[in-house]
């Protein structure tokens, strides 16, 4: 049971490259998160799929898109990143909302 | 939306001294209150967490209380050990999300 992973672990991106930050989950959970965390700084909410086949807004949604590929994959995509997006990515699972959160690993993204 | 404010932002105590941190929040709607630790370079991990129908719950060294009235909740760890040294994130729920404080750095020295 690996839990939540996240891939890739590091990446280093040119202002306006793309990527997709994937996840996976095996323990079968309902509802996936993606938050963005700062240096010194608290986890924001990105993104968030409430089931498969839903995907919401959290606080800090633009320059993202997400997809929940199936129950298991929930991938966010940067389409033109930008300096600002330089962070620490996690991806963070739960059964059911207001259940305790999983998290992943977490991806550290340098823009430069 | 809900907002959730953390004090400190860091925190030194001597071992085997107590830790409190203190967390409010806004939306008198939220009912699930968790508490994570998340040492350097790693995730985030549930240490406790308190439901709207509890005051207090308490596993081992650590406890927290919620005031449903006041809207703030606080972490106590008792006997603090080096170990214990991490950021700490309070957070609470509104509808489907989970809104985090800025997080309290504990520094346990020996």
């Amino acid at each position: 049971n690996a839990g939540v992973t996240q891939t890739p672990k590091f990446q280093v991106l040119k202002t306006g490259q793309s990527m997709t930050l994937q996840c996976a989950q095996d323990m079968n959970h309902n509802s996936m998160y993606w938050y963005r965390q700062d240096p010194g700084m608290g986890l924001r909410l990105i993104y968030y799929s409430a089931s498969e086949g839903t995907t919401d807004k959290g606080e800090v949604p633009n320059g993202y898109n997400v997809s929940r590929l199936n129950k298991r994959e929930f991938s966010l995509r940067l389409e033109s990143a930008a300096p600002s997006q330089t962070s620490v990515y996690f991806c963070a699972s739960n059964g059911w909302q207001g259940d305790e959160q999983y998290f992943g690993p977490g991806t550290r993204l340098t823009v430069t | 939306g809900e907002n959730v404010e953390q004090h400190p932002s860091t925190l030194s105590v001597q071992e085997g001294d107590s830790a409190v941190i203190k967390c409010t929040y806004s939306d008198s709607a939220s009912n699930y209150f968790p508490w994570y630790k998340q040492e350097l370079g790693k995730r985030p991990q549930l240490i406790i967490d308190i439901r709207s129908n509890v005051g207090e719950k308490k596993d081992q060294r650590i406890a927290v209380t919620l005031n449903k009235t006041a809207k703030h909740f606080s972490l106590h760890i008792t006997e603090t050990q080096p170990e214990d040294s991490a950021v700490y994130f309070c957070a609470g729920n509104a509808g489907n999300m989970l809104t985090f404080g800025g997080g309290t750095r504990l520094m346990v020295k020996p």
